[in-house]
C-alpha cells in the first residue's frame, strides 16, 4: 500500500509569506495527487486535483506541482483564512485504494 | 447543488455493529463514473479512507478493515450505507461520506458534515 509522507507536520508563518508544503509518496502514483485543506470542526474542502488542477472556487494564490512521488502544495501570500490543516491524497491503481497523508498543520505565527 | 448528509447513532458499544446512511442530492448514483465513499477521522488525527460504491454497484474498501465493511447503495433512495461490524474504541471517528465523479481517479470533490461516533460502553 502507497504511503504518504507530509512534511513538515507544522508550519509557523506570518499572513502575507509563502507556504510550501511537501508530500511525498512511497512510489508512483502518477499525477493523481489530490491536496484538501480542512479547519477545525469542519469537514475537508478540495484545493488541487491531479496534482495541479484547483477546484472549483479555489483562489489562484493556491498552486499544486509534482509528479511521480514528490508534490508540492504552494500558498502564495498566506491570508488569515489560510491557517488550517491540509491533507494530500492518491489512489492507487487497481484495485481503489485512496490512501491521505498524516497532515500538515500551517498556523499563525 | 450537491450536498451529502451522514446519519447514524452518535453512541455505539464495543462489539456491536455500526451502520450509517449517506443521503445525497445534486447527482445521482446511476450515472457512470459516480462514486460515494466512507472516509473516518479520530479526534485530532489524520483522515482514513473506508469504502467506495460505484454507479455500477462495484464495491472497494480499505486493506485492513475489509474484513468488518460493507457499503451498499439504494439509488432510488439516493442513500449509501455502510455498516461496520465488532466496534472498538479505536473506531471512535467522525465518518464522513464523499463523492467521486468521472471515474476512481477523481478526487473528492463534495463532502459531508461528518457524524461523530463514539464506541464506549
Amino acid at each position: 500500500e502507497i504511503v504518504l509522507t507530509q512534511s513538515p507536520a507544522t508550519l509557523s508563518l506570518s499572513p502575507g509569506e509563502r507556504a510550501t508544503l511537501s508530500c511525498r509518496a512511497s512510489q508512483s502514483v502518477s499525477s493523481y495527487l489530490a491536496w484538501y485543506q480542512q479547519k477545525p470542526g469542519q469537514a475537508p474542502r478540495l484545493l488541487i486535483y491531479d496534482a495541479s488542477n484547483r477546484a472549483t472556487g479555489i483562489p489562484a494564490r493556491f498552486s499544486g506541482s509534482g509528479s511521480g512521488t514528490d508534490f508540492t502544495l504552494t500558498i502564495s501570500s498566506l491570508e488569515p483564512e489560510d491557517f488550517a490543516v491540509y491533507y494530500c491524497q492518491q489512489r492507487s491503481n487497481w484495485p481503489p485504494v485512496y490512501t491521505f497523508g498524516q497532515g500538515t498543520k500551517l498556523e499563525i505565527k | 447543488q450537491v450536498t451529502l448528509r451522514e446519519s447514524g447513532p452518535a453512541l455505539v458499544k464495543p462489539t456491536q455493529t455500526l451502520t450509517l446512511t449517506c443521503t445525497f442530492s445534486g447527482f445521482s448514483l446511476s450515472t457512470s463514473g459516480m462514486c460515494v465513499s466512507w472516509i473516518r477521522q479520530p479526534p485530532g488525527k489524520a483522515l482514513e479512507w473506508l469504502a467506495l460504491i460505484d454507479w455500477d454497484d462495484d464495491k472497494y474498501y480499505s486493506t485492513s478493515l475489509k474484513t468488518r465493511l460493507t457499503i451498499s447503495k439504494d439509488t432510488s433512495k439516493n442513500q449509501v450505507v455502510l455498516t461496520m461490524t465488532n466496534m472498538d474504541p479505536v473506531d471512535t471517528a467522525t465518518y464522513y461520506c464523499a463523492r467521486i465523479e468521472g471515474s476512481y481517479h477523481g478526487p473528492f470533490d463534495y463532502w459531508g458534515q461528518g457524524t461523530l461516533v463514539t464506541v464506549s460502553s
